[in-house]
């Protein structure tokens, strides 16, 4: 997975209570991506980083934010978990002049 | 009209076929087309990687690119159980731009 962790892999919890999810690559890759996935929508794309400390919305940022303090950390927040945020979260890695991105393994979010 | 449309199967063939695999664009101004495969349970990785119109070949796969169609392939020939995964198709207009998947088509290869 081209030196990208997700952590937790997958993970429970109570509708309310925030979330944090931390990819990590080892590439030294500018652009960092938190992904969600879920059948019949496919990838859509919640938050985005072009360096640290830099970040933007995607299509689905509402109930999201992020943080990026290291080239290789980027984390994803739910503030308040919500049941519709019940997906498979994907972090993804691409470098300046780099056309494709590398996906990391994925974190399985359960929220009751 | 979504911006990429790929149909989501499942595409069951029997092992040794030809596999067509496809997507159609809206934007024009995508340039740069690819191919992701992706496991149950696992991440999608890079399969295949293409610029502008053409082919693209790979062992037993092969990208095709037809921009005056708005129309991309992939083929699998040979096609084994272990090809049995959910391909993605992607698009892209430049370098460092965000990237547009389809939502995926389910390949079931049958021995």
């Amino acid at each position: 997975d081209a030196g990208i962790t997700q952590s937790p892999r997958h993970k429970v919890t109570e509708t309310g209570t925030p979330v944090t999810l931390r990819c990590h690559q080892t590439e030294n890759h500018r652009y960092m991506y938190w992904y969600r996935q879920d059948p019949g929508h496919g990838l859509r794309l919640i938050h985005y980083s072009y360096g640290v400390k830099d970040t933007d919305k995607g299509e689905v940022s509402d109930g999201y934010s992020v943080s990026r303090s290291k080239t290789e950390d980027f984390l994803l927040t739910l503030e308040s978990a919500t049941s519709s945020q019940t997906s498979v979260y994907f972090c993804a890695i691409s470098d300046l002049g780099e056309e494709t991105q590398y996906f990391g393994p994925g974190t399985r979010l359960l929220v009751l | 009209q979504k911006e990429v449309e790929q149909d989501p199967g499942p595409l069951s063939v029997p092992e040794g076929a030809i596999v067509s695999l496809n997507c159609t664009y809206s934007n024009s101004a995508f340039q740069y087309f690819m191919w992701y495969r992706q496991y149950s349970r696992k991440g999608p990785e890079l399969l295949m990687y293409t610029y502008s119109s053409g082919n693209k070949e790979d062992g037993r796969f092969t990208a095709q690119v037809d921009k005056s169609s708005k129309y991309i392939s992939l083929f699998i020939r040979d096609s084994q159980p272990s090809d049995s995964a959910t391909y993605l198709c992607a698009m892209t207009e430049r370098r460092d731009d965000k990237i547009i998947f389809g939502k995926g088509t389910r390949l079931h290869i049958l021995p």
